[in-house]
């Protein structure tokens, strides 16, 4: 383990359900983000928080909603997903917001259907 | 708006040949670059850090240069082996603070 974990590992959701991914880090890391990596495609940053506030949020569809209750915990809320959405989704976390020093989770491999 | 290339796609070399990985990106003003590991289905461990200031970092087996007029990185491993088997990420930030943009990857694969 990395010190970032990442729930459930895989999870196989229908486009009505709704769902959410957990992250936790107990690294005393500032900073945590959110990244999707799609087959053939590079990972594309979702979001990010800093000091449990969103400083980043790249243009990501509604149906995505992230939360960040406090520094160790990110959550990503899923609602009405279409099947381009299924991807490994990453989450990673930092000392500080400015990214330097990552630590990746193991992901979770979702798959709508 | 920055595109960093990885070129081949995949690799595969017998076990203890020496092999080099290729990054390219399209905005040579960057921060600095980064090359990753990734097994199957896992996360992303970081390898080596490139300043911009800087040509080369090493890290045992690793070495990575950085030739930013030219827009490139190099990923050399010496003596690969089948442990060293797993998809090598490259990552470009154009300033501190800023997002980082990756490549699509090289999948190395390493026969025994």
């Amino acid at each position: 383990e990395t010190g970032v974990t990442q729930t459930p590992r895989h999870l196989v959701m229908g486009m009505t359900n709704k769902k959410s991914l957990k992250c936790e880090q107990h690294l005393g890391h500032n900073a945590m983000y959110w990244y999707k990596q799609s087959a053939k495609k590079p990972l594309e940053l979702m979001f990010v928080y800093s000091l449990e506030e969103r400083v980043e949020n790249n243009s990501v569809p509604s149906r995505f909603s992230p939360e960040c209750p406090n520094s160790s915990h990110l959550f990503l809320h899923l609602h009405t997903l279409q099947p381009e959405d299924s991807a490994l989704y990453l989450c990673a976390s930092s000392p500080h917001g400015d990214g330097v020093g990552y630590t990746f989770g193991s992901g979770t491999r979702l798959t709508v259907v | 708006k920055q595109e960093v290339t990885q070129i081949p796609a995949a690799l595969s070399v017998p076990e203890g040949e020496n092999l080099v990985l290729n990054c390219s990106f399209t905005d040579s003003a960057i921060y600095n670059l980064q090359w990753f590991r990734q097994d199957p289905g896992k996360g992303l461990t970081s390898l080596l850090l490139i300043q911009s200031s800087q040509r080369e970092q090493t890290s045992g087996r690793l070495n990575a240069s950085l030739d930013k007029s030219s827009g490139r990185s190099t990923l050399y491993i010496a003596a690969s082996q089948p442990g060293d088997s797993a998809t090598y990420l490259c990552a470009v930030r154009k300033s501190s603070g800023d997002k980082l943009t990756f490549g699509t990857g090289t999948r190395l694969a390493v026969r025994p």
